[in-house]
C-alpha cells in the first residue's frame, strides 16, 4: 500500500463548479501536509499547507484535514480552466534525520471545461 | 521573490556518462532536497542536506553523489548513466531547519540516449 493515496482521476469539471481532490495516509505520526499544483513539465508549486485538524481557506481554496480518519482534502471553488492540472497531495516525514521529506501521493489529474 | 534555480534546465547525455545538475535555494533557505520523477511517476526522494551536512538519503542510486556547499548551493554528481535514469530532477528547498514548506525549483529534465 502506497503511504499516500489519492484518486488518480482524471476529476473533470465545469468552469465555476467546485473541484474536489482527496487524498489519505498510512503514517499517523505524520504532522504536515501540502497541495502542490503542477503543469504537464513544470515543477510542483505549493498552494496549501495545513497542520491541525479543521479547515484552512486560502482565497479559492480550501484544505481540510482530518487526523483521526487519516484524511485530507483541497476544495478549489470557482474552478476555471487555469485551474486544469495534477495536484499533488504531499505528507512531510521525519525519516529519522534531522530533515523532512515529502512523501507524494500519485496525483489527481483536474480538468476544468470552459 | 527569489525562487530556486537549476542549472542546466535541459541536459542530453549518452548511456555510461556523467552529468551535474546544479541548485541555487532561496536566499537565507538552508536545507535543500533533492527529488527525481520520472514519466507519469509522482517525486520521489532522493537526498537532503542541512547547513552542508547531508541529513537524509532515499531511494538514491550508489552511482549519484550530492553536497552542499558553503554558499548553500547543491550539485548531484550522476555517473555511469542509465536509459532509466532520464527523468525530471528537481531541488527544492526550507526556509529553516524544522520548517515542513518546501518549494522546488523549475526542474532539470535530464535525457539519456
Amino acid at each position: 500500500q502506497k503511504e499516500v493515496e489519492q484518486n488518480s482521476g482524471p476529476l473533470s469539471v465545469p468552469e465555476g463548479a467546485i473541484a474536489s481532490l482527496n487524498c489519505t495516509y498510512s503514517d499517523r505520526g505524520s504532522q504536515s501536509f501540502f497541495w502542490y499544483r503542477q503543469y504537464s513539465g513544470k515543477s510542483p508549486e505549493l498552494i496549501m499547507s495545513i497542520y491541525s485538524n479543521g479547515d484552512k481557506e486560502d482565497g479559492r481554496f480550501t484544505a481540510q484535514l482530518n487526523k483521526a480518519s487519516q484524511y485530507v482534502s483541497l476544495l478549489i471553488r470557482d474552478s476555471q480552466p487555469s485551474d486544469s492540472a495534477t495536484y499533488l497531495c504531499a505528507v512531510n516525514q521525519n525519516s529519522g534525520g534531522s530533515n523532512y521529506k515529502l512523501t507524494f501521493g500519485k496525483g489527481t489529474l483536474l480538468t476544468v471545461n470552459p | 521573490a527569489a525562487g530556486v534555480i537549476q542549472s542546466p534546465r535541459h541536459l542530453i547525455k549518452e548511456k555510461r556518462e556523467t552529468a551535474t545538475l546544479k541548485c541555487y535555494p532561496i536566499p537565507r533557505h538552508d536545507t535543500v532536497y533533492w527529488y527525481q520523477q520520472g514519466p507519469g511517476q509522482d517525486p520521489q526522494f532522493l537526498i537532503s542536506f542541512y547547513e552542508k551536512m547531508q541529513s537524509d538519503k532515499g531511494s538514491i542510486p550508489d552511482r549519484f553523489s550530492a553536497q552542499q556547499f558553503s554558499d548553500y548551493h547543491s550539485e548531484l554528481n550522476m555517473s555511469s548513466l542509465e536509459l532509466g535514469d532520464s527523468a525530471l530532477y528537481f531541488c527544492a528547498s526550507s526556509p529553516y531547519r524544522g520548517s515542513y514548506e518546501q518549494y522546488f525549483g523549475p526542474g532539470t529534465r535530464l535525457t539519456v540516449t
